[in-house]
């Protein structure tokens, strides 16, 4: 079943400013993974967060996690074009498996 | 050098045929995955291997079978092939399959057309 859910689906921004996507998720993680996927391309891993952690930064990336609530979010700031992309978040459970959410279509408009 | 190469990227086939996606790995990972990402961009686990033992098997039809040869190779085989195949194939490999060392690096992906 699907473990993740981002928010917004889709998201347009102007060129410089900063993005916010969610993730919520249903049941206690180990930790949550953030990819990126170009158009037509494989994922890459952004940033891992572990289930102790509550915020990790990563030059203009900052996920936090509130395991209270199962969120998670990723912010981009001053965004760039070279930034459009699909993100997607992923949660492992301390099983085997990574579970990716619906993915968020992030557009930066020149 | 390319950490996770799958080839062909492209697919095109008729229905019934039997296909093979191949998967390698250089990065020196254990575990290797098959995820396969439809139409929605909804990406879905198929099948885990770490050092060459299978550990998950999702529930997808039994004509796809993976076969791992050693732990730096992942092949997918798929028999008697439906349109509901049509789809992304994405090969990953991550260093463990737990814990933080379960992230994972991906390969560019196989598009496979079912006509």
């Amino acid at each position: 079943s699907q473990q993740g859910e981002e928010d917004p689906q889709a998201l347009s921004i102007q060129e410089g400013e900063n993005a916010t996507m969610n993730c919520s998720y249903k049941t206690s993680i180990n930790n949550l993974q953030w990819y990126r996927q170009n158009s037509g391309r494989g994922l890459v891993h952004l940033i891992l967060i572990r289930s102790n952690e509550r915020e990790k930064h990563s030059g203009r990336l900052r996920v936090t996690l509130d395991t209270s609530k199962k969120s998670s979010s990723l912010l981009i700031t001053a965004s760039r074009a070279a930034d459009t992309a699909s993100y997607f978040c992923a949660t492992h459970r301390g099983d085997e498996k990574l579970t990716f959410g619906t993915g968020t279509r992030l557009t930066i408009i020149p | 050098d390319t950490a996770v190469s799958q080839t062909p990227k492209y697919l095109v086939t008729q229905m019934g045929n039997d296909k093979s996606i191949k998967c390698e790995q250089n990065l020196g990972h254990d575990t290797m995955y098959w995820y396969k990402q439809d139409s929605k961009k909804f990406l879905k686990i198929m099948f885990s291997y770490n050092n060459k033992e299978l550990i998950i098997n999702e529930t997808v039809p039994n004509r796809f079978s993976p076969k791992s040869p050693d732990k730096a190779h992942l092949n997918l085989h798929i028999n008697s092939l439906e349109l509901g195949d049509s789809a992304v194939y994405f090969c990953a490999s991550s260093q463990a399959y737990r814990g933080p060392e379960s992230l994972a690096f991906f390969g560019q992906g196989t598009r496979l057309t079912v006509v």
